[in-house]
């Protein structure tokens, strides 16, 4: 089972850039989240997708962050403009259903750096 | 506000001991507690998962113990072994919603 791929590995750009990151889920995987985790730091979630609708996106930044599932499969997440203390690493993760304990599978993640 | 306590921020373990990771909740309302543990570089994997109908979980040399009352629950690495070396992460997740809140994390090091 191929895990949940990421793009890109790694990102720098300045303050007020804009930056997208790409998320490929586990294959029939109906449940898509992105979450932010800043070093040394435990994960913290930015948005929830069932399918290609939004479930949670209560902790999302709405005035600079914005996400999309097209189609239930892929999914990206845009920052901008981008603040230095957005600054960490951006991890995707899916899940096979919506339902409490169905285990999270998440990728490698993509470091963004904002200078 | 952190929904998940978690310490000891970092821990270093002689081969073969017992590796205690400690968590606290004050929500009520969650009802699934797992534990991710975190290589350098990569993301999160599932380690081990309790609901709080039980006490303890075990999987091979990891053990979930959970303290209903207390709000508290624990992971217990047996016989720690350097590819142990990582860091841990509790989480919880409340009723009608897979969404984790997770702990600081917990670097562990195991010394040979």
């Amino acid at each position: 089972e191929a895990g949940v791929a990421q793009s890109p590995r790694y990102k720098i750009i300045e303050k007020r850039q804009s930056v997208a990151f790409w998320c490929n889920p586990i294959s029939g995987h109906a449940t898509l989240y992105w979450y932010q985790q800043i070093l040394g730091q435990g994960p913290k979630l930015l948005i929830q997708f069932q399918n290609n609708g939004v479930v949670d996106d209560s902790q999302l930044p709405k005035d600079r962050f914005s996400a999309e599932r097209l189609k239930g499969v892929d999914s990206t997440l845009k920052i901008q403009p981008a603040k230095l203390e957005d600054s960490a690493v951006y991890l995707c993760a899916s899940s096979l259903m919506s339902a409490v304990g169905s285990p999270l599978h998440f990728g490698n993640g993509t470091r963004l750096t904002v200078t | 506000q952190q929904q998940v306590k978690q310490s000891p921020q970092s821990l270093i373990v002689q081969k073969g001991g017992i590796s205690i990771i400690n968590c606290a909740y004050e929500n009520t309302a969650f009802d699934y507690f797992p534990w991710y543990q975190q290589f350098p570089g990569k993301g999160p994997a599932l380690l081990i998962a309790i609901r709080p109908d039980v006490s303890e979980k075990k999987e091979g040399r990891f053990t979930i113990s959970f303290n209903k009352s207390a709000k508290q629950f624990s992971l217990h690495i047996m016989d720690s072994q350097p590819g142990d070396s990582a860091t841990y992460f509790c989480a919880a997740s409340r009723s009608g919603a897979n969404n984790l809140f997770f702990g600081t994390g917990t670097r562990l090091t195991v010394i040979p």
